[in-house]
């Protein structure tokens, strides 16, 4: 059963903190893609990456940035936690030419 | 700007009544729409579709494209309680990135 796997399901981190989403498929997709999710606002995407190494910006990248040494796996940094970045994080991966993405299970990030 | 709006935000029906979610778009170079349903997690995918006037199905989930007036319906027969979800409409975003941009989603509540 193919899987995308977000390291943590809840997490609570103080304003300032340095904040770490991992992300991790055993698809050998190349394409991931970080999405945080608000009420009112859909999904929106943060960052998104199609091959190791390279990154490119969504329509809200302020106030994070990526990581991806390796294929399977997407980190989604927050370099100084604010509130405002409390939200519901989603990791997505597909395969170039596939279009639908397979979703992690969602990172519910609450910055106090 | 890449649009995608779904109606209506939120819907509220009875066991056994039948539903009808929309999503209309604006998007250049259009490739595909899809169709994602999503309980207390990860999305999870319905359809997709690239091709006008043809239906696809699933059970009692149906949906359908037109791609001269730029909408698609979600139709859902019979419901069920189990049917109560957020569901989202995505389209690719263009130049071929396989982005998808997100409606803000349907929240359906199925009442026994």
């Amino acid at each position: 059963d193919v899987k995308v796997t977000q390291s943590s399901r809840y997490l609570v981190k103080r304003t300032g903190e340095k904040v770490f989403l991992e992300c991790v498929q055993d698809m050998d997709h190349e394409n991931m893609f970080w999405y945080r999710q608000d009420p009112g606002l859909g999904l929106r995407l943060i960052y998104f990456s199609y091959d190791v190494k390279m990154k490119e910006k969504g329509d809200i990248p302020e106030g994070y940035s990526v990581s991806r040494e390796k294929k399977e796996r997407f980190s989604l940094i927050l370099e100084s936690a604010s509130t405002n970045q409390t939200s519901m994080y989603l990791c997505a991966s597909s395969f170039p030419g596939l279009y639908g993405y397979t979703f992690g299970s969602g990172t519910r990030l609450t910055v106090v | 700007e890449d649009k995608v709006v779904q109606s209506p935000l939120s819907l509220v029906v009875h066991e056994g009544d039948t539903v009808t979610l929309n999503c209309s778009y604006e998007v250049t170079n259009f490739r595909s729409l899809l169709w994602y349903k999503q309980e207390k997690k990860a999305p999870t995918f319905l359809f997709m579709l690239t091709s006008s006037g043809i239906e696809k199905k699933s059970g009692r989930l149906s949906s359908i494209l037109d791609k001269k007036e730029l909408f698609s319906i979600l139709n859902i027969t019979a419901t069920q309680t189990g049917d109560s979800a957020v569901y989202l409409c995505a389209v690719e975003a263009p130049g071929g990135s396989e982005k998808l941009v997100f409606g803000k989603g349907t929240k359906l509540t199925v009442n026994p």
